[in-house]
């Protein structure tokens, strides 16, 4: 089966522009969730979708984040303005429900904010 | 906040050799898993105990869980070149279902 499919792998953008990041998770999978991974560091949690709703956003810094799910398949991540810090890697995962235990992940992509 | 932490963060070894590492979380988990990372690459899944199971192996994976202790060890045996990359536990938390990522620990194997 295809993977977790995520876009662009990389960009570089000035701080207080915005950017947008897209995923495409493996066919079937209900569940959706977007991780932040700083340099040297484990993956945090940003958001979790079930099917096109919100289960836990939390740590998303929704002031400059947003996530959606519309039609429960892809999803976009986008951050506008951008600052220093969010440079990472923002990888997306899917599972086939919020029970399931195995997460697949995409390659990430990889955010540097100058 | 993360959930697990691992040690040590970086570990070379010799080919061929045992890689043991480590892992500590803080609250109640149902299961705890782990993953490998290779250098610009996603997650991938490797292994996962339960909360009331002791040791899992696969392949040349060992897993332990300690769960009085709240510690988890994964132990590669034979390591091969291919092996280096960063290794990451993540528990299932009991408290609302999330699950959470360590630091990680940097393995290189040296040829």
């Amino acid at each position: 089966e295809a993977g977790v499919a995520q876009s662009p792998r990389y960009k570089i953008i000035e701080k207080r522009q915005s950017v947008a990041f897209w995923c495409n998770p493996i066919s079937g999978h209900a569940t959706l969730y977007w991780y932040q991974q700083i340099l040297g560091q484990g993956p945090k949690l940003l958001i979790q979708f079930q099917n096109n709703g919100v289960v836990d956003d939390s740590q998303l810094p929704k002031d400059r984040f947003s996530a959606e799910r519309l039609k429960g398949v892809d999803s976009t991540l986008k951050i506008q303005p951008a600052k220093l810090e969010d440079s990472a890697v923002y990888l997306c995962a899917s599972s086939l429900d919020s029970g399931a235990n195995v997460l697949t992940f995409g390659a990430g992509s990889r955010l540097t904010v100058l | 906040s993360q959930q697990g932490e691992e040690d040590p963060q970086a570990l070379s070894i010799q080919e061929g050799e045992n890689a043991t590492m480590n892992c500590s979380y803080k609250t109640s988990i149902n299961n705890l898993q782990w993953y490998r990372q290779n250098s610009g690459r996603g997650l991938v899944h490797l292994i996962l105990i339960r909360s009331n199971e002791r040791e899992k192996h696969s392949g040349r994976l060992r897993v332990t869980l300690d769960t009085s202790k709240k510690s988890s060890s994964l132990l590669i045996t034979a390591s091969r070149a291919a092996d280096t990359a960063s290794y990451f536990c993540a528990g299932r938390m009991n408290r609302d279902d999330k699950i959470i990522f360590g630091k990680g620990t940097r393995l290189h194997i040296l040829p």
